[in-house]
């Protein structure tokens, strides 16, 4: 069955960069959720998109915007990173309107030096 | 507010004991859902259970077996016959029905290590 892909997987950028995660979702899935993981942390909720439109927003910083695009793929966009945006980030999917639980990609560990 | 406490921040045990994680949550719906995710050291999140706050049934799947007890809000998670291959961080987590999404709230997870 297909599952949440993310991209990529690993990701090395230096101080006061850009970076850009990609997430797919299941298909058919109608909802996305980006989460920050911080070494020796829980994951922490940033923000998620319900049928494209944001539905709610967690402690994401103002430096970090996300979007939804008509085939439901998301992006998460980070400008002027920071050594402290080092973590691991996932993105889930489900589909709310039927109360399914959210599937996890694998993650994209980004990494700043 | 929610929260999610899992007070044990790490546990040891030798293959073969039987151990339990503890999971102590807070919230003020009525309606809710719990969860069990496993974080292995490669670092995906794998779902293990949801409940529902309606479904105060104990589960069984495998080695695995999970205790939700709504009078002490509490979700605890056992492992019997722990093996090598149960080593990681596990989470419990908690999510909201009468929230705008079904977003996750985790706890700050127990790492469990098992010696062969």
């Amino acid at each position: 069955a297909a599952g949440v892909i993310q991209s990529p997987r690993h990701l090395i950028k230096e101080k006061r960069e850009t970076a850009t995660l990609k997430c797919y979702p299941i298909p058919r899935h109608d909802t996305v959720y980006w989460y920050q993981q911080g070494p020796g942390q829980d994951p922490q909720f940033l923000i998620s998109f319900y049928e494209k439109m944001q539905s709610d927003k967690g402690s994401i910083p103002d430096r970090f915007s996300a979007q939804q695009f008509s085939d439901y793929h998301s992006e998460l966009n980070m400008s002027s990173l920071e050594l402290g945006d080092s973590a691991l980030y996932f993105c889930a999917s489900s589909l709310v309107t039927v109360n399914t639980e959210a599937f996890f990609g694998q993650g994209t560990r980004l990494t700043v030096v | 507010a929610q929260k999610v406490t899992q007070a044990q921040t790490e546990i040891s045990v030798v293959e073969k004991e039987d151990v339990t994680l503890d999971c102590v949550y807070e919230t003020r719906d009525t309606t809710y859902y719990l969860f069990w995710y496993k974080q292995p050291p490669s670092g995906e999140l794998v779902f293990l259970i949801r409940r529902n706050s309606f479904d105060e049934q104990n589960e069984i799947s495998g080695r695995y077996s999970w205790n939700f007890q709504k009078s002490t809000s509490s979700f605890n998670f056992t492992i019997t016959a722990s093996q090598v291959v149960d080593s990681a961080v596990y989470f419990c987590a908690l999510s909201e029905a009468g929230d705008d999404t079904d977003k996750l709230i985790f706890g700050t997870g127990t790492r469990l290590q098992v010696f062969p």
